[in-house]
């Protein structure tokens, strides 16, 4: 049983353009959201996170939004660099439980 | 502040073979994490402690995995025997709240 979903694992962008990776979840219990970005040989790192009583949060060239209507939630990167070249996933919690993590979105970032 | 340490960074066994995990996680954290990614999937909850007790094992296939957490610091994960859809990233992280979850570089383990 998947609960947090990313059904495209792959997303290429160009340098400057806004990259918009998306995650579904089936669990309206999910109370907290993140994103976790991963570079080849190293463990995730955190990025971003909102809590279900916000529909958006912003830090800087990241934007996370949160629709609890559709049980969906974005992450858009303003402007892309090639440095954000990575594997993104999406987790979720409810409450101080467990993090579960969606299947990941390898982004490529060109020149 | 040092990050989460995680060894052997590679390992390559033969089925039926044990091998163990070490991870010591950054100082203070009381919660860690041992994390399962199979190539293409995201990483799966196998064991959680809470200082050296267990919160969470229920996805740990507890016939061939175990793990402790002596005195609340370091942990170790070990497999024996090990199967060859063992074969996977084995990622260690700690944390104080949730979004404080810091993750080590992970070992990945290839089993043939």
């Amino acid at each position: 049983d998947q609960q947090v979903k990313q059904n495209s694992p792959s997303l290429s962008v160009q340098e400057g353009r806004i990259s918009i990776l998306n995650c579904d979840y089936t669990n309206s219990m999910f109370d907290y959201f993140l994103w976790y970005k991963k570079y080849p040989a190293e463990g995730p790192t955190f990025l971003i996170s909102i809590s279900s009583i916000k529909d958006k949060n912003e830090d800087g060239r990241f934007t996370v939004f949160l629709n609890k209507s559709a049980k969906h939630l974005s992450l858009h990167i303003v402007p892309s660099q090639p440095g954000d070249s990575a594997v993104y996933f999406c987790a979720a919690s409810v409450g101080n439980d467990k993090l579960i993590f969606g299947t990941g979105t390898r982004l490529q970032v060109f020149p | 502040e040092a990050g989460v340490a995680q060894s052997p960074r590679y390992k390559i066994i033969e089925k039926r073979q044990s091998v163990a995990f070490w991870c010591n996680p950054i100082s203070g954290h009381a919660t860690l994490y041992w994390y399962q990614q199979i190539l293409g999937q995201g990483p799966k909850l196998l064991i959680q402690f809470q200082n050296n007790g267990v919160v969470d094992d229920s996805q740990l296939p507890k016939d061939r995995f175990s793990a402790e957490r002596l005195k609340g610091v370091d942990s170790t994960l070990k497999i024996q025997p090990a199967k060859l859809e063992d074969s996977a990233v084995y990622l260690c992280a700690s944390s104080l709240m949730r979004e404080g979850y810091t993750f080590g570089s992970g070992t990945r383990l290839t089993v043939v």
